[in-house]
């Protein structure tokens, strides 16, 4: 079975350009997450989204990242515009139901801004 | 300036030993945990898991004992190997709470020695 599709795996991009991260959950899971990694303040979570609604987006750094899930295969996590303190490793990962269930994390993508 | 990260716990062990990772969780409501394992450069791994009505649950190598009078949960690692060599993170869930998402600990580098 596939697990959680992350694209793509390696970004590097320049201050002030627009970043688009990529999530397909696993297959029957309604329940979608976006981490942060950072060696500074280790994961975080950024979002989720259950049935396609976002339920708490508490953890969005700020206006400059916003994150969709127009089905439930699909989501994005965008940055505009992007600077240097937002290198890290953005993870995504899914769970069957709710958001206290174990969730299954995808390979990451690693954001370079220069 | 200089760069200040998160200090990982790290415990270093022979391979062939086995392994006690331990992990401190805040809240007493908590109802289920988990243990993940994350390589380097890959998202974190499901382990095992363990719900608040059970004191100990065994896997394939692995034991996850739970001590809820001190909030206290461990995993064991039965002779280690070197691909156990990685961060492992502890997580919990309150479903009754106002988050109902599970909480990270910081992580615990484990690195087997050949």
């Amino acid at each position: 079975d596939a697990g959680v599709i992350q694209s793509p795996r390696h970004e590097v991009t320049e201050m002030g350009q627009e970043v688009t991260l990529r999530c397909k959950p696993i297959s029957g899971h309604n329940s979608l997450f976006w981490y942060r990694q950072t060696m500074m303040r280790g994961l975080e979570l950024l979002i989720y989204f259950n049935n396609n609604v976002p339920i708490d987006d508490s953890g969005m750094p700020e206006d400059r990242f916003s994150a969709k899930m127009p089905n439930a295969s699909f989501s994005t996590l965008k940055i505009q515009p992007s600077e240097p303190r937002d290198s890290a490793v953005y993870f995504c990962a899914s769970s069957l139901y709710r958001g206290g269930d174990t969730q299954y994390f995808g390979p990451g993508t690693r954001l370079t801004v220069l | 300036g200089e760069s200040v990260g998160l200090h990982l716990p790290t415990l270093s062990v022979q391979e062939g030993d086995n392994s006690i990772i331990n992990c401190a969780y805040s809240n007493s409501a908590s109802d289920y945990f988990i243990w993940y394992k994350q390589e380097s450069g890959k998202g974190p791994q499901f382990i095992i898991d363990i719900r608040s009505n059970m004191d100990k649950r065994q896997g394939q190598r692995v034991t996850v004992l739970l001590n809820k009078t001190v909030k206290h949960l461990s995993l064991q690692i039965a002779a280690t190997q070197p691909g156990d060599s990685a961060v492992y993170f502890c997580a919990d869930v309150n479903y009754g709470g106002a988050t109902n998402k599970l909480i990270f600990g910081t992580g615990t580098l484990l690195a087997v020695q050949p």
